[in-house]
């Protein structure tokens, strides 16, 4: 699972795209936030090309899935309170049939500062 | 509502074994996953547990459920300075929930000389 970029620090309202690729044919991707002291938490998630579904943080997130292997994580409007790491994360199971486990794998992560 | 809560750290000698403790409130999920952080990097599967398995085994690592009381341990035995990290426990997926995960906060696992 590739991230890109790995690095970045902009300012307050400026609009910017993470990207992340997985070349495993993986169905399902998210992206999660982590902060000090908190778990991962997630932001959206998508079971597929073409959807898109929010998680426990989405507000000021906006993500798409146009091809399979890409999910991209977009802020319309930068935030000093979006600083963080941001991960991705993609799994060959949905999740939602239950059985074989497909855990999730996850990228390197983007630290993102926003001033 | 779903939450998993983890000691923040743990500091052991090199060659001791290492617990690490996690507890949930939600029992709906399928597998409780350990992750392991080291500084700059990604999350890394270390392990998981079926829900409904009491143990299981992988080298130097072993982990045990106690379904009753909600809390999985990691057991390193023979730690290496290595294996300092960050630790995260997790659940997941839920019935009809994908595969969202629930995690903890992270155990930062030190090991001293």
């Amino acid at each position: 699972v590739t991230q890109n970029p790995r690095y970045l620090i902009t300012v307050t309202g400026k609009k910017l795209t993470v990207t992340c690729s997985q070349n495993m044919n993986h169905e399902y991707m998210s992206w999660y936030r982590q902060d000090p002291g908190m778990g991962l938490r997630l932001i959206h998630y998508s079971v597929g090309e073409g959807t898109t579904a929010k998680g426990e943080v989405p507000d000021g997130y906006n993500v798409s899935r146009l091809k399979k292997q890409n999910f991209l994580l977009g802020l319309e409007s930068a935030a000093p309170s979006q600083t963080s790491v941001y991960f991705c994360a993609s799994s060959y199971s949905r999740g939602d049939q239950g059985g074989d486990n497909q855990p999730q794998h996850f990228g390197d992560g983007t630290r993102l500062s926003i001033l | 509502g779903e939450d998993v809560e983890q000691s923040l750290f743990l500091s052991v000698r090199e060659g001791d074994s290492s617990v690490i403790n996690c507890t949930y409130t939600d029992s709906s999920s399928t597998y409780l996953y350990w992750y392991k952080q080291e500084p700059g990097a990604g999350l890394q599967l270390l392990t998981y547990i079926f829900s409904n398995m009491d143990m299981k085994q992988d080298q130097r690592l072993t982990v045990l459920l106690n379904k009753k009381d909600k809390h999985l341990s990691l057991r390193i035995a023979d730690t290496q300075t290595g294996d300092s990290a960050i630790y995260f426990c997790a659940e997941g997926p839920f019935s009809g929930g994908y595969n969202k995960l629930i995690f903890g906060a992270g155990t930062r696992l030190a090991v001293h000389p």
